[in-house]
């Protein structure tokens, strides 16, 4: 199986800045990467697939990038509900494969 | 899009449970839809997937005991869950494909059927 190795595992923001999270494929994915957003209590909502298209209704605000293995979601401006646990997910072989989450939160 | 699951509960080790998912909102016959679960407090897990004509995959950890199936008439979606394990605890949501080629990308998501395997 695909290994997804996601970092960090929290960080701590505030209103306005710009954040980073990566995902680290076990092997080369072909940008065949989509994010999540994961409220508490919520189920998960698709933000990203295919490395960086940005799903219907999602705010542009959010960026997707990478490569081979590398890859990353970018949050510009941070509001307030974007307070959430965010997932990367392989779809390029199966098992699809998740990584263990970020856990966003705002200051 | 709205999916809505049911049928979770509490049960205990080595019994069985069967999970539904409603459709609606959508041509629910023309997507494959997907089981995940977490764990609590715990990450994603992807548990099967059955596609539009009804062929299956599954996680390794369920093969032989969860079974994956479709009622298109119904416009509804079923997870069998046999000889239950503690480790089978969990949220379970069912969520649709995305559609080719992204099959294994979910695009909307239920609120989840939580499962309580305990003695």
């Amino acid at each position: 199986d695909i290994q997804m190795t996601q970092s960090p595992a929290s960080l701590s923001a505030s209103l306005g800045e710009t954040v980073s999270i990566e995902c680290l494929a076990s092997e080369d994915i072909y940008n065949n990467l989509a994010w999540y957003q994961q409220k508490p209590g919520k189920s998960p909502q698709l933000l990203i697939y295919y490395a960086s298209s940005l799903q219907d209704g999602v705010p542009s605000r959010f960026s997707g990038s990478g490569s081979g293995t590398q890859y990353s979601l970018k949050i510009n401006s941070l509001e307030s509900e974007d307070a959430a646990t965010y997932f990367c997910l392989q779809d390029s072989e199966y098992p699809p494969t998740f990584g263990g989450g970020t856990k966003l939160e705002l200051k | 899009v709205q999916l809505v699951e049911s049928g979770g509960g509490l049960v205990q080790p080595g019994k069985s449970l069967k999970l539904s998912c409603s459709a609606s909102g959508f041509t629910f016959s023309s997507y494959g839809m997907h089981w995940i679960r977490q764990a609590p407090g715990k990450g994603l897990d992807w548990v099967a997937y059955i596609s539009s004509s009804s062929g299956t995959v599954y996680a390794d950890a369920v093969k032989g005991r969860f079974t994956i199936s479709r009622d298109n008439a119904k416009n509804t979606l079923y997870l069998q869950l046999n000889s239950l394990k503690s480790e089978d605890t969990a949220i379970y949501y069912c969520a649709r494909a995305r559609g080719y080629p992204y099959y294994y990308v979910m695009d909307a998501w239920g609120q989840g059927a939580s499962v309580t395997v305990s003695s």
